[in-house]
Formats: C-alpha cells, sequence, structure tokens
C-alpha cells in the first residue's frame, strides 16, 4: 500500500514569493492534517479535514496560507507572501478516523 | 487548553543504559495518547499508542503506561541501542475532539556505541 506523498521535497524562495505544497494522503483515508514543524521542535497543527470539509483552521498562522481539500482526496497548503519565519517541514498526516496518524516525509521549506 | 509536555529536550545515553522520556498531558475527556519517533529526514512514525481501555503499549521494546491520575504517559525501554537515536515526541488525540491530534516539542535521543 503505498504511504501518503507529498511535493516538493524542498523548496527555496526569496521572501515575498508564493509556494504550494501538495499531499497524496493513503487510499481510503478520511481525515487529512498539515503540520509545521520549525527546525528541532515538534510538529505544530495548522488546519485538518475530514473528507472535503475544513475541520479547523483555526491554526493556520495568518491569511497568508491557505489549504484546501476539494475532492476529499488530495490537498494542498499554499503560503502567499512568505517569511523567513516561514522556514520549517510541512508535514502532511492521513487517518482512517480516529486511527493512528500516518505521515509523509514533509516539504522542507527555506525562505531568505 | 489542551497540552503535551515533554521537559526533556536531549537525552544521551550509552547503550544498554535504561531510558525514561516523561510526558504530562492536559485535556478533558479521555485521550488517546500516542509515542511517535522521527528519524532524520522523514517523518514521524507511530511507535505505540495507549487509551483508557488499555491503559499500556509496547512496541520494540519500548513501554508507556496512561496514569489518569498524575496526567502521565511517560516511555520506557530497559536497555538502548544506538539504533535507538531518534527523537521522540509524546502525542494526544483530544478527549472531546477526536479529529485533533496535537505533540509535544520532542525529546532527541542519542545513544553512544
Amino acid at each position: 500500500e503505498a504511504g501518503v506523498t507529498q511535493s516538493p521535497r524542498y523548496a527555496v524562495l526569496q521572501e515575498g514569493q508564493a509556494v504550494s505544497f501538495w499531499c497524496d494522503p493513503i487510499s481510503g483515508h478520511d481525515t487529512l492534517y498539515w503540520y509545521q514543524q520549525p527546525r528541532d521542535q515538534g510538529p505544530q497543527l495548522l488546519v485538518y479535514f475530514r473528507d472535503e470539509a475544513v475541520i479547523d483552521n483555526s491554526q493556520l498562522p495568518s491569511d497568508r496560507f491557505s489549504a484546501v481539500r476539494p475532492k476529499g482526496t488530495n490537498s494542498t497548503l499554499k503560503i502567499q507572501s512568505a517569511k523567513q519565519g516561514d522556514t520549517a517541514t510541512y508535514l502532511c498526516a492521513s487517518s482512517g478516523g480516529a486511527g493512528q496518524l500516518y505521515f509523509g516525509e514533509g516539504s522542507k521549506l527555506t525562505v531568505l | 487548553g489542551d497540552s503535551v509536555i515533554q521537559m526533556q529536550g536531549q537525552v544521551t545515553l550509552s547503550e544498554n543504559d535504561f531510558l525514561f522520556i516523561n510526558c504530562t498531558y492536559s485535556t478533558t475527556g479521555y485521550p488517546t495518547l500516542f509515542w511517535y519517533v522521527q528519524y532524520s529526514g522523514e517523518g514521524p512514525q507511530l511507535l505505540l499508542q495507549v487509551t483508557t481501555a488499555n491503559n499500556k503499549g509496547s512496541s520494540r521494546g519500548f513501554e508507556a503506561t496512561y496514569d489518569k491520575g498524575t496526567t502521565s504517559f511517560h516511555l520506557q525501554k530497559t536497555s538502548v541501542q544506538e539504533i535507538d537515536s531518534a527523537v521522540y515526541y509524546c502525542a494526544m488525540r483530544e478527549g472531546t475532539n477526536a479529529y485533533k491530534v496535537i505533540f509535544g516539542k520532542g525529546t532527541h535521543l542519542h545513544v553512544l556505541p
């Protein structure tokens, strides 16, 4: 069974540029999560979906961040006008209902 | 609010030493508790999980017990090996919102040969 797939693995931006991260969860998993993991810190929850519905996006840092999951399968996390403070690894995870989370390898963002 | 606290940022041991990593949590209801392990360049992966129904979990020689009285969920291993070197995260699926999963800050374990 394929795991959670994320792309790109790495992105390097200048401040003010935009970037999108894509996530393909495990087939059949209804719940999808995006976490931000700054260097040497734990994953911090940004947003999560059940099917196509946003359950909680209150932890998205600002209106520069947005996330969608239009068909309840793949998801995109977008950062508009990136700042140096956005430098982190962005992790996607999926789960079937209230089961364990399965993580992708992450997308490592560096904002210069 | 809900939280997961890991006070130990880094632990350094020698092979065959005893491992103890502290974790405490705060929430209402009955959470599910997890330990995840993260190796360099990878996403976290589940090590073990415990619910109020079973109180104790174990995997690959690691063990954790859910103590509702002290709201603790410490991770232990009798004899660590160099391959156990990684970052360990305590995590909680909240009792009142089963879809929300939050993580502690992590404990970086270095095991010296």
